[in-house]
């Protein structure tokens, strides 16, 4: 049972635009919600996270939104960049956070210049 | 140092071998976990450590795999009889107490023959 649902599976975005990945979970028990980005060779890096009492929560170019009752988060990359050319990974835990992680299947993401 | 480390970075073995990898995790971190990557998927969790006990095993896929953390500290995993199926990049990740953000290594990619 795949419990966190990720798409698109791959985003081509012109340098300066919005990139949007979504994500679905189904365990409501969920309640830590990061993303991930990885760049190849490499492992994960934390980018931003949030928990559910918070529907959005932004750290620079990056927001995250967050609908609980949809089940649905969302990553918005604002002027999006080159260097931003990676894979993204949603992914969700238990226990805020506490929790083995359960990560999206990821998003490439590649910003054209 | 300064990350989490795995060794080795590469391993290539043949079917029924048995193999070993080693995860130096951040120094003072409690938390310790496994996780698996196949080609253009997520992490996907393989067991958890608080200090030297597995507090969450459910994600080892067979007896095949096991892992240990004598000292709360290195862990190694350990993989019996080793198949093709096996091949993927295994990464280590370290947290420390609290809820919150795991520092994940680059990970060791093995190949199964």
């Amino acid at each position: 049972q795949q419990q966190v649902k990720q798409s698109p599976q791959s985003l081509i975005v012109q340098k300066g635009g919005i990139s949007i990945i979504n994500c679905a979970y189904e365990n409501t028990a969920f309640d830590y919600f990061p993303w991930y980005q990885q760049f190849p060779g490499k492992g994960p890096a934390l980018l931003i996270a949030i928990r559910p009492d918070v529907s959005e929560k932004k750290e620079g170019r990056f927001t995250i939104s967050f609908n609980k009752s949809a089940k649905q988060f969302s990553l918005h990359i604002m002027d999006s960049q080159p260097g931003d050319s990676a894979t993204y990974f949603c992914a969700a835990s238990r226990d805020t956070g506490r929790r083995a992680l359960t990560f999206g299947s990821g998003t490439r993401l590649q910003v054209q210049p | 140092g300064a990350g989490v480390s795995q060794t080795p970075s590469n391993k290539v073995t043949e079917k029924g071998k048995y193999v070993e990898l080693r995860c130096d995790p951040i120094s003072g971190h409690t938390a310790l976990y496994w996780y698996r990557q196949s080609l253009g998927q997520g992490p996907e969790f393989l067991i958890y450590f608080q200090g030297t006990g597995a507090a969450d095993d459910s994600g080892l896929p067979n007896d095949r795999f096991f892992a240990v953390r004598p000292e709360g500290s290195v862990s190694t995993l350990k993989i019996q009889r080793t198949e093709r199926g096996d091949s993927a990049v295994y990464l280590c990740a370290s947290g420390g107490q609290g809820a919150g953000e795991l520092f994940f290594g680059e990970g060791s990619r093995l190949t199964v023959l």
